[in-house]
């Protein structure tokens, strides 16, 4: 089983800031087969990035993946009020398909 | 378009079985894709609990292998969870997603005698 880590726990920035989210495997992901997700309080996870780097239908340009194999990492170059929220990543290269522990980005 | 919703009691009495349903529009589920169940506790993170394939091949999460039950319904387009044994600890919002590209808006399953 692959397991994600992501750093750091909690990210404590302000509007415009550029955020930088890390998530490490424990083992090489396959195809490079991870996703980024969003969650707001009550809602769904939302899907931002996938394939590491491709960005979801919508996502803005502003958000980007980049990383291969072991290390990965999600950028929001100028956080906007609603990037304010939990972030995911997960691995869908092996099962059994795993998620980091999440990162909090909050207004500081 | 296609959508995912999820079905199934909203209350489970311990040691008896969690039965959920997950019911898509738009899409045959054999025609491709893994449709996969996820879970999150209150308050915590996300965990995969299992999937299948649309050619009916299933994974599952090691941790629960043992009590969860994952199969399909093609005439239906219907996929369905069921984990046995259930205490406190199971009580979640439960996710039925198609990959990892569309999830349904998830269903609390609350695990209390």
């Amino acid at each position: 089983e692959i397991v994600l880590t992501q750093s750091p726990g909690t990210l404590s920035l302000s509007p415009g800031e550029r955020a930088t989210l890390s998530c490490r495997a424990s083992q090489s992901v396959s195809s490079n087969y991870l996703a980024w997700y969003q969650q707001r309080p009550g809602q769904a996870p939302r899907l931002l990035i996938y394939g590491a780097s491709s960005r979801a239908t919508g996502i803005p340009d502003r958000l980007s993946g980049s990383g291969s194999g072991t290390d990965f990492t999600l950028t929001i170059s100028r956080l906007e009020p609603e990037d304010f929220a939990v972030y995911y990543c997960q691995q869908y290269g092996s099962p059994p398909w795993t998620f980091g522990q999440g990162t909090t980005v909050e207004i500081k | 378009q296609v959508q995912l919703q999820e079905s199934g009691p909203g209350l489970v009495k311990p040691s008896e079985t969690l039965s959920l349903t997950c019911t898509v529009s738009g899409y045959s589920i054999s025609s491709g894709y893994y449709w996969a169940w996820i879970r999150q506790p209150p308050g915590k993170g996300l965990e995969w609990i299992g999937g299948i394939s649309h050619s009916g091949n299933t994974f599952y999460n090691p941790s629960l292998k043992s009590r969860v039950t994952i199969s399909a319904d093609t005439s239906k387009d219907q996929f369905s969870l069921k984990l046995s044994s259930v205490t406190a600890a199971d009580t979640a919002v439960y996710y039925c997603a198609r990959g990892v590209l569309i999830w349904g808006q998830g269903t609390l399953v609350t695990v209390s005698s």
